[in-house]
This record gives structure tokens, C-alpha cells and sequence, in this order.
């Protein structure tokens, strides 16, 4: 079946470093999507992104579609980054289908 | 502005009772509408969709039930709540020709 494996599980940073988060997939792709989780499960948007590369603030997206991985980028980490982060992957022909990784889990020390 | 609304924001339920979560969608017609599900501690699942008024389509069985009224609103149901139902309730919308979901705020349920 469909598959997204999202690395790492969980990541500790000291304030200032750089984190790389990957989503990698198994199936053909036609959406990708990052989110941020709030502690209460509500979610914010990051990126769609479903190839190429985008930017915002500290973060850059970029989806590989022939690599099959997504990737999150976050420089300069500040505590308040810490929570965890969501890729979601629509597989089917028009994206009604949206499959979500596992999350990665980051934690941001001062 | 499009505006989406989820309700209950929470609610404590016994087993055995029904149930029914509801969500509102202003600001956008026609659009595809999602129910995702997510344990504590677990993966969102996509439950149902749906891309017009009538229209349902299952994804993940749970012994719920998905039904789509009117164009701006989509409910989830079951006469009888099971302990593994438990957890967040998500709901989404996507305009038509693409993936980009936006997502209201949650309904969390609890089952004892």
C-alpha cells in the first residue's frame, strides 16, 4: 500500500542549529504538504508543495518527485519551533486521497 | 475569506451512545471535503471524502459514517460509540483540481 516514512522521529537541537526533516514516499505523488502540529492536534500549514522548491521565513520545502522525498528545512531553530511537523501526501489521481507520516517530533533547547 | 468551522470542540461520550461531529465550510463553494481521525499518540487517518452534496466516499472503515447535506457542510456520525474511537477529529477542505488542504481546528472525543 501506500507508504510515508517520515525521518527522524524525533530530533533534539541546541537553539541556532539547523534541522533537515525528510518525508519519503513510496507511491506516485500528485499533493505534498507540510504541517506543524499544535500540542492541542489543531494544525498549521506550512508548505504545499507538490515539486520544486519554497521558501518562507526560516523554512525551505523542497520536493524531489523522481527521488520520491519531500524535505523540510529549518535554520536558526528557536524553542518556539519545537512540536512536531507533518508531512501529508495526496497519491491518488486527483488528490482525494491524502496519506500523513508519522510526524517528526523536535525539541529546541535554549 | 473562507472559514471553516468544526463543532463539537469537544465532548465526553459513554460507550454505547451516538454520536454526531459537524463542520461548516463558509466562503468557498463546491468545495471536497475531508474527515481525518487521529488517535492519541497515533497517525491522522483520512476517514471519508467527499466532492459533492450527497456524495461519500470511504476510506478507513471505523464504524462511522460520513454524510454530506448540504454544499458547505459535512457531518460524521455512528449510533454506537466503541472505546477505539476515541481521539481527534479533523476536518478539511480543498478547492476542486487541487490537494492544498486547509483544515479547521478539531473536535476531541472521549469515550468511556
Amino acid at each position: 500500500g501506500q507508504q510515508v516514512q517520515q525521518s527522524p522521529a524525533s530530533l533534539v537541537l541546541q537553539e541556532g542549529e539547523n534541522a533537515e526533516l525528510q518525508c519519503n514516499f513510496s507511491t506516485s505523488l500528485n499533493s505534498m504538504q507540510w504541517f506543524y502540529q499544535r500540542p492541542g492536534g489543531s494544525l498549521v500549514s506550512l508548505f504545499y508543495n507538490p515539486s520544486g522548491t519554497k521558501h518562507s521565513g526560516r523554512l525551505t520545502s523542497t520536493t524531489v518527485i523522481k527521488e520520491r522525498r519531500s524535505s523540510l528545512h529549518i535554520s536558526s531553530s528557536q524553542t518556539t519551533d519545537s512540536g512536531t511537523y507533518l508531512c501529508a501526501l495526496g497519491y491518488d489521481t486527483n488528490a482525494y486521497k491524502v496519506i500523513f507520516g508519522k510526524g517528526t517530533h523536535l525539541h529546541v533547547l535554549p | 475569506a473562507q472559514t471553516i468551522h468544526q463543532w463539537p470542540v469537544a465532548e465526553i461520550k459513554a460507550v454505547g451512545s451516538p454520536l454526531s461531529l459537524g463542520c461548516t465550510i463558509k466562503g468557498k463553494s463546491s468545495p471536497n471535503l475531508y474527515w481525518y481521525w487521529q488517535a492519541t499518540g497515533g497517525t491522522l487517518q483520512q476517514l471519508f471524502y467527499s466532492i459533492t452534496v450527497g456524495q461519500v466516499e470511504s476510506v478507513v472503515q471505523l464504524n462511522l459514517s460520513a454524510s454530506r447535506p448540504k454544499d458547505d457542510q459535512f457531518i460524521l456520525s455512528t449510533e454506537k460509540l466503541l472505546l477505539s474511537h476515541s481521539g481527534f477529529y479533523l476536518c478539511a477542505w480543498s478547492s476542486r483540481g487541487t490537494g492544498q488542504l486547509y483544515f479547521g481546528e478539531g473536535s476531541k472525543l472521549t469515550v468511556l
